[in-house]
């Protein structure tokens, strides 16, 4: 089975550094998937990361540990607009796997002024 | 450039009443689509996927349906909807033939938002 793992919630204030964790239990891997998802629209992507290391993207940065399962969303200088659900999925590899992903139920962040 | 259309936007439905719901893209060939639905406060529940023209494997078993009539047209339908149906529907593609970074990678539509009263 596929098993993603994300915080429910999470609150920051303007200006802050907030840390989204996500691990991940999956019968196979093929990259992780960062998502950004806004009250009632679809969600965008944010990142990609299939080898172990952080990836950064201007505000955002994504890490991966393949061995431990884990990765995380970093979000830098927060503005009220960061505040939105951040959904990780997983990548399956074959097999009825190939080309689906695999979703956290997503972590909402707010933040405060 | 590719683009993602679903519609209705939103939609009010009685209970045991019909549903169906479309999505088309346009500027890719022979893409993977996907049908998720979420619930309030909830994560994506995958529904169905297809791989191509009449080919659907379904996730969930309830009493909605799928279907691919053209390369870029996918179908979510019910005969009766049900309480529990109600949701935010979003429709996903995936390319096909290609590697690398975006290989995986699923572009969502705007989404439908069901109220099943």
């Amino acid at each position: 089975g596929q098993n993603i793992d994300q915080p429910t919630e999470m609150t920051a204030t303007e200006g802050a550094i907030v840390q989204i964790n996500c691990t991940y239990q999956t019968s196979g891997f093929n990259g992780l998937f960062w998502y950004q998802q806004h009250a009632g629209e679809a969600p965008t992507f944010l990142s990609y990361n299939v080898l172990d290391g952080l990836e950064e993207k201007g505000r955002f940065s994504s890490f991966l540990s393949r061995s431990k399962g884990y990765s995380y969303l970093l979000l830098k200088e927060l503005q009220m607009k960061d505040s939105a659900s951040y959904l990780c999925a997983v990548a399956g590899v074959g097999g009825s796997t190939l080309g689906r992903l695999y979703f956290g139920r997503g972590t909402q962040l707010t933040v405060w002024p | 450039s590719q683009t993602i259309h679903q519609w209705p936007a939103t939609l009010v439905q009685p209970v045991g009443s019909p549903l169906s719901l479309e999505c088309t893209v346009e500027g890719t060939s022979n893409p993977n689509l996907y049908w998720y639905r979420q619930a309030a406060g909830r994560g994506l529940q995958l529904l169905f996927y297809s791989v191509g023209i009449g080919q659907i494997s379904s996730e969930v078993p309830q009493n909605l349906s799928a279907s691919r009539p053209q390369d870029r047209q996918f179908i979510l339908s019910s005969k009766k909807l049900l309480l529990s149906d109600s949701g935010f529907y979003l429709c996903a593609w995936r390319r096909t033939g290609t590697s690398g970074a975006s290989y995986n990678e699923q572009f969502f539509g705007p989404g439908t938002r069901l109220t099943v009263l």
